[in-house]
């Protein structure tokens, strides 16, 4: 069965430090992945996608990025976090889109306070 | 650019009663997916029910259903029988090309005893 992992499950940094949050998928190939963020009481905003290796999309443009350097691993970065960097992180991933509609499966999300 | 509308920022409902979450959406695209998610305080995102625009029965999946309306753009869900464990925040998402999804502000649900 697919398992979708990310860590750490909550981090606490001050501002303009770094930020590595990691994502990883077990159970599939080639899955499509995605990074959201949601703000405290609202709904999901999504920041990149991938659909490979190497092949990132950003929807929103910010002082975060993305990187995909393996098939299931999907890592959100930051050179210098900003206050409205607080949030929950929360990774997904499709099997390979095929035009075909399916549920995206959520991780368990990191709560990220920017101190 | 995908626009979810949920209007009810929250509702509650009596025990074993039904409750009805309202969502509209707009899209551009011809042919999009429709989905729910329930999000208890925990903060994990559980799938509960999906409906295909060229869909043309409403979908249903145990106590929930969704009432698609497509000329309304209309996707709203009822939980029937209402149960404590209900109690939580339920997001309206529209899914487009490369699987993404635009997801609403949600709607935080209590459920009364």
């Amino acid at each position: 069965s697919q398992t979708i992992h990310q860590w750490p499950a909550t981090l606490v940094q001050p501002v303009g430090s770094p930020l590595s949050l990691e994502c990883t998928v077990e159970g599939t190939s080639n899955p499509n992945l995605y990074w959201y963020r949601q703000a405290a009481g609202r709904g999901l905003q999504l920041l990149f996608y991938s659909v490979g290796i190497g092949q990132i999309s950003s929807e929103v443009p910010q002082n975060l990025s993305a990187s995909r350097p393996q098939d299931r691993q999907f890592i959100l970065s930051s050179k210098k976090l900003l206050l409205s960097d607080s949030g929950f992180y929360l990774c997904a991933w499709i099997p390979q889109w095929t035009g075909v509609w399916e549920t995206q499966y959520f991780g368990p999300g990191t709560r990220l306070l920017v101190l | 650019a995908q626009k979810i509308t949920q209007t009810q920022p929250g509702m509650f409902v009596q025990e074993k009663e039904a409750v009805t979450l309202d969502c509209t959406y707009d899209t551009s695209d011809p042919s999009y997916g429709l989905f729910w998610y329930k999000q208890p305080s925990s903060g994990e995102m559980i799938f509960l029910i999906y409906q295909g625009s060229y869909d043309q029965q409403n979908a249903t999946e145990g106590r929930y259903s969704l009432n698609f309306q497509k000329a309304r753009k209309s996707a709203n869900l009822v939980i029937s029988a209402s149960q404590l464990g209900d109690s939580a925040m339920y997001f309206c998402a529209v899914g487009t090309n490369a699987g993404k999804s635009t997801f609403g502000d949600g709607t935080t649900l209590t459920v009364k005893p």
